[in-house]
């Protein structure tokens, strides 16, 4: 079965120091894999993706994320966390041939000063 | 560039009224369309998808039923509500089926 996997409810970072979200997953083929950002009572904001190619993927606001296939693992992740990149942080997956987009159960990101 | 919007932005209805969410995308023609619901803040859940005006597929039998009577507009309906309709309705939109998918800003449905 295709699924994603977020190992940790929450993460807390210092402000200035780096992040890491995890995220696995589990696919046969290719996999196909977001992330997203949300904040309180908004809808989700499109982070990055990795489709094919380079292993290291740039996003929005300073994210990246690293695919590494022997792993299976899709970890977001900032050089230097900011106050405001506080919010809930979901992992995503294209499964059953498209159209039906699996999202891990998210991590809520606390930074503090 | 491409927008999306739904509203109500917040909606409180009675357990056994009907309901009618709408969802609209801009700038762009024959979007895949989606809902979603997100319950207690964390999991989201697909609803219903659309690849065309008049396509629907269902993804969870329940009390909800979705239609797209227009290219760019996506309706999401009950006939009565039940208590556990309640949660954070999202719409979204992509070119295709495994294109990145931009969410709307939701609506909070509160049945009660």
């Amino acid at each position: 079965a295709q699924s994603v996997a977020q190992p940790e409810d929450q993460v807390n970072v210092a402000e200035g120091n780096p992040l890491t979200v995890k995220c696995t997953y589990s696919v046969s083929g290719n996999p196909y894999l977001f992330w997203y950002v949300q904040y309180p009572n908004r809808g989700l904001q499109f982070l990055l993706k990795y489709i094919t190619g380079d292993n290291l993927v740039k996003g929005s606001y300073g994210f990246e994320a690293e695919f590494n296939k022997s792993q299976t693992s899709f970890h977001l992740k900032k050089p230097s966390a900011l106050v405001s990149d506080s919010a809930l942080y979901f992992c995503a997956l294209y499964t059953g041939g498209g159209n039906k987009l699996t999202f891990g159960t998210g991590t809520q990101l606390k930074v503090e000063l | 560039s491409q927008t999306i919007h739904q509203w109500p932005a917040t909606l409180v209805q009675p357990v056994g009224s009907p309901l009618s969410l709408e969802c609209t995308v801009e700038g762009t023609s024959n979007p895949n369309l989606y809902w979603y619901r997100q319950a207690a803040g964390r999991g989201l859940q697909l609803l219903f998808y659309s690849v065309g005006i008049g396509q629907i597929s269902s993804e969870v039998p329940q009390n909800l039923s979705a239609s797209r009577p227009q290219d760019r507009q996506f309706i999401l309906s009950s006939k009565k509500l039940l208590l556990s309709d309640s949660g954070f309705y999202l719409c979204a939109w992509s070119v295709g089926p495994t294109d990145t998918q931009y969410f709307g800003p939701g609506t909070r449905l509160t049945v009660l």
